[in-house]
């Protein structure tokens, strides 16, 4: 699997952009770069994903450099509710007999603290 | 709304007991995944399955079994043989393929009494 590399922690202040970095540097040419967050207790929320053009939805922006060894993820205006853990992730693709899966691996996050 | 629910949030287990997490899902997914999540670390996969009646192992699979008998649903079961099993458990379904994302439910926390 291709190891993401995330800092431990950020602060950001509310109504600002909070920029989230991650290292992928192993990445394959067909491996996707997934963003999810996770608050306290609950199931990991899916935010963005994408494999070398930048990408943006409702909730953020993805921004991939052009090598695709690292990313960035893009909280334009951050929230309180946006304080939660924030993983990078490279999909792992399994295959099997009767088709193919992916297997999402983990790390430790960065965990965001939004501010007042 | 569409979602994926998993029941009971709380579990205690007692020592050689089994037991055994449920998870649904009204989404139409045909694939469907159970990880483990200890404090303060990442996910890991035990099992998944991409369509009814089939299921693989993942990386942690031992002290654990499933069953993929309807579309909708994806049930975990904790063994007696499995020593550690006090964690968060969280269950994940996606329409398949290579590229669409997995959406989790808000998991199971198991304990041992």
């Amino acid at each position: 699997d291709a190891k993401t590399t995330q800092p431990p922690s950020m602060d950001c202040a509310e109504g600002r952009a909070a920029n989230l970095p991650c290292n992928h540097s192993t990445i394959s040419g067909n491996e996707y770069v997934y963003w999810y967050r996770q608050i306290h207790s609950q199931g990991p929320q899916y935010i963005i994903h994408g494999l070398k053009n930048n990408e943006t939805n409702e909730m953020a922006s993805l921004i991939i450099t052009e090598d695709r060894k690292s990313s960035t993820l893009i909280l334009p205006h951050a929230t309180l509710r946006d304080t939660a853990v924030y993983y990078c992730i490279v999909r792992f693709n399994l295959q099997h007999n009767t088709g193919t899966a992916s297997k999402l691996t983990f790390g430790t996050g960065t965990r965001l603290q939004v501010t007042l | 709304d569409g979602g994926i629910t998993q029941s009971p949030k709380y579990l205690f287990r007692k020592e050689g007991q089994n037991v055994t997490l449920s998870c649904e899902q009204n989404l139409n997914h045909d694939a469907m995944y159970w990880y483990r999540q200890d404090p303060g670390q990442g996910l890991r996969l035990i099992y998944y399955s991409q369509i009814v009646n089939d299921f693989q192992k993942g990386d942690i699979a031992e002290g654990y079994s499933v069953s993929r008998e309807k579309k909708e649903s994806f049930p975990l079961t904790v063994t007696s043989a499995q020593k550690n099993p006090t964690a968060f458990y969280l269950c994940a379904s996606s329409i398949g393929g290579l590229v669409q994302p997995q959406h989790f439910g808000d998991g199971t926390r198991l304990s041992i009494l």
